[in-house]
């Protein structure tokens, strides 16, 4: 099962508005990825984290490695309609296995 | 540069029946990773190739099985399928050393 816990499971916001979504976990990850999905499409990489308390931006997105490590955030400025999907964290512990949030589905009133 | 390719795009089978699912990795990745997409979920990590060798797997059955060949393109085989096999089954590529992975569209599997 899931050991990641995304929120809100959705969200309904108005064009222009700031977006903040975050995942926790109950233990430890080294490394934190952020993924939108668009129905029908594969998972598409916006940020990845690697160090505790790290702040990063992709354009209009922000990211932060929580400083326990359990944790990470994600915030969109000034939403416009394509920001709709869904956004998954994904977190690595030590090699290989990506572990998914359930994901925070995006709808955008324009 | 050619992104992660995956084929079929649908693919519709009955229990029991076998399936072999494609994936040809982006250009320079020599690692691929395979994901079970249940609807309303995240990716499940499935198994990971590298260098043509089974590197980590996940909670799946032995029945989950996988090859990687030596242009790093890969196939998922699926033995005796059920009927909660239906899903996206997604590959994703990484550089050996990097832990960022960058997804195919998929493959929507239905298991009737």
């Amino acid at each position: 099962g899931q050991q990641l816990n995304q929120s809100p499971q959705s969200m309904f916001i108005q064009e222009g508005e700031d977006v903040s979504m975050n995942c926790t976990s109950s233990s430890i990850f080294n490394t934190w990825l952020w993924y939108k999905q668009d129905p029908g499409e594969g998972p598409v990489l916006l940020i990845a984290l690697y160090k505790a308390g790290e702040l990063t931006s992709n354009g209009r997105l922000t990211a932060q490695f929580g400083i326990t490590r359990k944790d990470s955030f994600l915030n969109i400025s000034a939403s416009i309609p394509s920001d709709v999907g869904i956004y998954f964290c994904a977190g690595l512990k030590y090699g290989n296995k990506l572990v998914f949030g359930a994901g925070t589905i995006l709808r955008v009133k324009s | 540069e050619t992104g992660v390719t995956q084929s079929p795009t649908h693919l519709i089978k009955t229990r029991g029946q076998q399936v072999t699912l494609r994936c040809s990795s982006q250009s320079g990745h020599n690692t691929v990773s395979w994901y079970q997409q249940a609807l309303g979920q995240g990716p499940q990590f499935i198994f990971q190739y590298y260098r043509e060798e089974e590197n980590g797997r996940g909670n799946f059955p032995p029945r989950f099985s996988g090859l990687q060949f030596p242009n790093y393109s890969s196939e998922l085989n699926v033995n005796a399928l059920e009927l909660d096999d239906s899903a996206l089954y997604l590959c994703a590529s990484s550089l050996d050393g990097s832990y960022e992975q960058y997804f195919g569209p998929g493959t929507r599997l239905t298991v009737t």
